[in-house]
């Protein structure tokens, strides 16, 4: 597509369930990578996936958070046990490659996940 | 380890009116330094870049110039226009160990009124 895609637009869940926000890179683009955006918080980084090499995990701020990402393409940031400082804005961005220090990456429009 | 200080907002200007958003920063080795801005019910988008000392990214009339000596890198526009509200963020990418990861600000809110 044209851009990075993100699914669902926006996401209510009760507290305690699991929840997969999906995210569609843009074609072609071997990197990816999860951030959370919420009030007082601003933008943290998550997960960051590069080809076929072990994701970068270093930001996920518990064990309830995971991602995965198949066939270096599509990827899915699992939620489980939701709790309500898990409501925030998730973002997905994709870019093309590891070009040295400057790498431009672009982002979708986001998950907005509220858990109530 | 790396981190990014914006100046906090919300800004609000007249249009027309000069604008600086300051940003400073922390990191290890010689990062890239970013602007991004969001506009409202938008994703975020790339505004400017710069890649090494004394560049200066630019686009939209926004210029910003990378300081080493004073660890900066301060957004400004001359002539700030309403369609300009949105929310700004200073980013740096550190490459090295942490390649291809970037450390946001915390974002300044910028309002123009007519």
């Amino acid at each position: 597509g044209a851009g990075v895609s993100q699914s669902p637009s926006n996401k209510v869940t009760e507290k305690g369930k699991d929840v997969e926000l999906r995210c569609d890179p843009i074609s072609g683009h071997t990197a990816l990578y999860w951030y959370r955006q919420s009030l007082g918080q601003g933008l943290e980084f998550l997960i960051y996936f590069q080809g076929n090499s072990a994701p970068d995990k270093s930001g996920l701020p518990s064990d309830r958070f995971s991602a995965e990402r198949t066939g270096g393409s599509v990827s899915t940031l699992t939620i489980q046990r939701t709790q309500q400082e898990d409501s925030a804005v998730y973002l997905c961005a994709s870019s093309l490659a590891e070009t040295g220090v400057s790498t431009e990456a672009f982002f979708g429009q986001g998950t907005r996940l509220t858990v109530v | 380890g790396n981190s990014v200080t914006q100046m906090e907002g919300p800004v609000t200007l007249s249009e027309e009116a000069f604008l600086t958003i300051n940003c400073t920063y922390t990191a290890t080795g010689y990062p890239s330094l970013f602007w991004y801005v969001q506009y409202p019910g938008e994703g975020l988008q790339l505004l400017l870049k710069a890649t090494k000392a004394d560049d200066k990214g630019s686009n939209k009339g926004f210029e910003a110039t990378y300081r080493k000596e004073t660890t900066s890198f301060h957004l400004e526009k001359g002539s700030v226009q309403v369609s300009d509200s949105a929310v700004y963020f200073c980013a740096l990418n550190a490459g090295g160990t942490s390649y291809g990861k970037l450390t946001f600000g915390q974002g300044t809110i910028l309002t123009v009124h007519p």
